[in-house]
């Protein structure tokens, strides 16, 4: 039982560029959270989903999209990157919403 | 302007006594409320909640107090440990979480 995992851990990007940052998680879990974290800011949602195929906008979610296709994983993407979007990234997943979540280990983005 | 408030972003308590972990919120409509534990370069993971309904829950050497006149809730640790050392975030849960901005503990041997 892996729970959250989020691929990849670390990654540079330049302005302009594109990536997508998977989130997998195996707990049968129908909502699933992205998040970002910057110092002194806490998390601040940035999309979520509530089941497969079902996707909302979180406080945040300019300039970034998801996709959820299969229950089980939770794709964001960013089209365009920008220097402001240089910060860790979480997935979380639960079973009611908002309630307990479990996070994933957290993706470390720089845009340069 | 931030729902969720930890006004402490650090703190240093001696293994053994007590840390105090304090967190105010603005949102009357929140109805119920956690803490969360990060060490570095791992995800959060979920600590203690409380329901609106309570102002006490405890779970071994934690403790969570909610004062709603107030809009306050904290988090006691005692006693505190090394392996205490982390960053805390409390959440207060509307239609989605909210976290603060979270409080680094320290605590010396």
């Amino acid at each position: 039982n892996a729970g959250v995992t989020q691929t990849p851990k670390f990654r540079v990007l330049k302005t302009g560029q594109s990536m997508t940052l998977l989130c997998a998680q195996d707990m049968n879990h129908e909502y699933m959270y992205w998040y970002r974290q910057d110092p002194g800011m806490g998390l601040r949602l940035i999309h979520y989903s509530v089941g497969e195929g079902t996707t909302a906008k979180g406080e945040v979610p300019d300039g970034y999209n998801v996709s959820r296709l299969k229950k089980q994983n939770f794709l964001l993407g960013l089209e365009s990157a920008a220097p402001s979007q240089t910060s860790v990234y979480f997935c979380a997943s639960s079973y009611h919403d908002p309630y307990e979540q479990y996070f994933g280990p957290g993706t470390r983005l720089t845009v340069t | 302007d931030q729902q969720v408030k930890q006004n402490s972003p650090s703190l240093s308590v001696q293994e053994g006594r007590i840390s105090i972990l304090n967190c105010d919120y603005t949102n009357s409509m929140f109805d119920y409320f956690l803490w969360y534990k990060k060490y570095p370069a791992e995800g959060p993971t979920f600590l203690i909640s409380i329901s609106s309904i309570k102002d006490k829950n405890e779970d071994g050497r934690f403790t969570v107090f909610l004062n709603k006149s107030a809009k306050h809730l904290s988090l006691h640790i005692v006693p505190s440990q090394p392996g205490d050392s982390a960053v805390y975030f409390c959440a207060a849960a509307g239609n989605k979480l909210t976290f603060g901005g979270g409080t680094r503990v320290l605590v010396k041997p």
